[in-house]
């Protein structure tokens, strides 16, 4: 079974406007982190934001912020007034309690349009 | 700001030589890691290193990889006889701390071309 699920492919949305990217998860751990990075054309990947799943509040950073239902399993990652710089893949991933590892989801290539 | 350079950003190799990529990892971590990115495909986790031994490895890391931290600043990953399906993109990672909720820090990879 499939630990993270990112079930769009591809994503385009208008500049400044928002977009939601979704990402579910399956763990049966109880104390687990979720993490959304940026895969921008040139490679590398950058680290957006965390989510614990003892954490109450959303996270948020800057125009980051992530939609956390734990009873769904779902940690969307929600980009307001989007940007031509956001145009990138974006992946979800999740590391469960005891582990080193990352464990992530295929991606959503997001397009922003002018 | 400190990042994680890895070396060389692209290698092509014939298959059935060994390679050797190169991670200097940010200063105060601890934690190493490497992942791969099949073109296309998701980042897969290979092992993790701390302490100067493997704490966690996948089933993709088999005996024809190693990993070394062969001084105070360099970490790699040693491919002993390349295949076709080594082709992908290859990151090294560090981390202060091992805590669920501290970030991986990502190189920009290098993109090992086995022909």
């Amino acid at each position: 079974a499939q630990k993270i699920t990112q079930t769009q492919p591809g994503m385009f949305v208008q500049e400044k406007e928002a977009v939601t990217l979704d990402c579910t998860y399956d763990t049966s751990d109880q104390s687990y982190g979720l993490f959304w990075y940026k895969q921008p054309s040139s490679g590398e990947m950058i680290f957006l934001i965390y989510q614990g799943s003892y954490d109450e509040q959303n996270a948020t950073e800057g125009r980051y912020s992530l939609n956390f239902q734990k009873a769904r399993k779902s940690a969307n990652l929600v980009i307001s007034a989007s940007q031509l710089g956001d145009s990138a893949m974006y992946f979800c991933a999740m590391r469960e309690a005891y582990r080193r590892a990352l464990t992530f989801g295929s991606g959503t290539r997001l397009q922003v349009q002018p | 700001e400190p990042e994680v350079t890895q070396t060389p950003s692209h290698q092509v190799t014939q298959m059935g030589q060994e390679v050797i990529l190169r991670c200097v990892p940010i200063s105060n971590h601890l934690y190493f890691y490497w992942y791969r990115q099949i073109l296309g495909q998701k980042v897969e986790f290979l092992v993790s290193f701390y302490n100067n031994e493997i704490s966690e490895k996948s089933e993709i890391f088999d005996d024809q990889f190693s990993v070394e931290r062969p001084d105070g600043s360099n970490f790699t990953l040693k491919i002993r006889s390349t295949k076709l399906e080594d082709s992908a993109m290859y990151f090294c990672a560090s981390s202060e701390a091992e805590v669920l909720n501290t970030e991986a820090f990502f190189g920009q990879g290098t993109r090992l071309t086995v022909v």
